[in-house]
């Protein structure tokens, strides 16, 4: 069974671009998350998906991320513009509903703007 | 959520029992005590869970105290493959709050 999938691995942008990361969860998975993990500190979710509806989004910055998941399957977060503090890992993980007990997690976009 | 305490690092030697501790003196009744490691440039990935009796997997022990307070997660035969940070989690019906985690360096 394939895992959660990220892409890209990497990105280095200029600040003020655009970017975008993309998520395939796994298959089944209703429940997505997107976390957020700067150098030396855990995952911080910024948003969680039940199918396509966003029902926790109070952490992400709303002037410059967002973050659709159409079709309840693939998420895409964008940040636009980005600024040099975004510079960070983006996780992505999944788990069948929101009362799982684990989280399946991509191995992350490790985005750095100069 | 409870809010955890571990130690910031620890090492173990190859072969030897590692020990991770966790304090979480604040639990609610209805939170479980979950486990994650993150090895260098990827996600984090479950270890192991549980409520308030003791559990056991193929990856690892998970020991909670009868007060629930605390608990240790025990790897009983380290590699160098386990050297990771290690996020010791108390979760109710939320998502997922990690702390900064135990950096666990195996030593060969």
């Amino acid at each position: 069974e394939a895992g959660v999938v990220q892409s890209p691995r990497y990105k280095i942008i200029e600040k003020k671009q655009p970017v975008a990361f993309w998520c395939n969860p796994i298959s089944g998975h209703n429940t997505l998350y997107w976390y957020l993990q700067n150098l030396g500190q855990g995952p911080e979710l910024l948003i969680r998906y039940e199918n396509e509806e966003a029902v926790d989004d109070s952490q992400l910055p709303k002037d410059r991320f967002s973050a659709e998941r159409l079709k309840g399957v693939d998420s895409t977060l964008k940040i636009q513009p980005a600024e040099l503090g975004d510079s960070a890992v983006y996780l992505c993980a999944s788990s069948f509903n929101s009362g799982a007990n684990v989280l399946t997690f991509g191995a992350g976009s490790r985005l750095t703007v100069l | 959520d409870a809010k955890t305490t571990q130690p910031p690092s620890m090492d173990c030697a190859e072969g030897r029992a590692a020990n991770l501790p966790c304090n979480h003196s604040t639990i609610s009744g209805n939170e479980y005590v979950y486990w994650y490691r993150q090895i260098h440039s990827q996600g984090p990935q479950y270890i192991i869970h549980g409520l308030k009796n003791n559990e056991t997997n193929e990856m690892a022990s998970l020991i909670i105290t009868e007060d629930r307070k605390s608990s240790t997660l025990i790897l009983p035969h380290a590699t160098l493959r386990d050297t990771a940070v290690y996020y010791c989690i108390v979760k109710g019906n939320t998502p997922l709050v990690f702390g900064k985690g135990t950096r666990l360096s195996v030593i060969a």
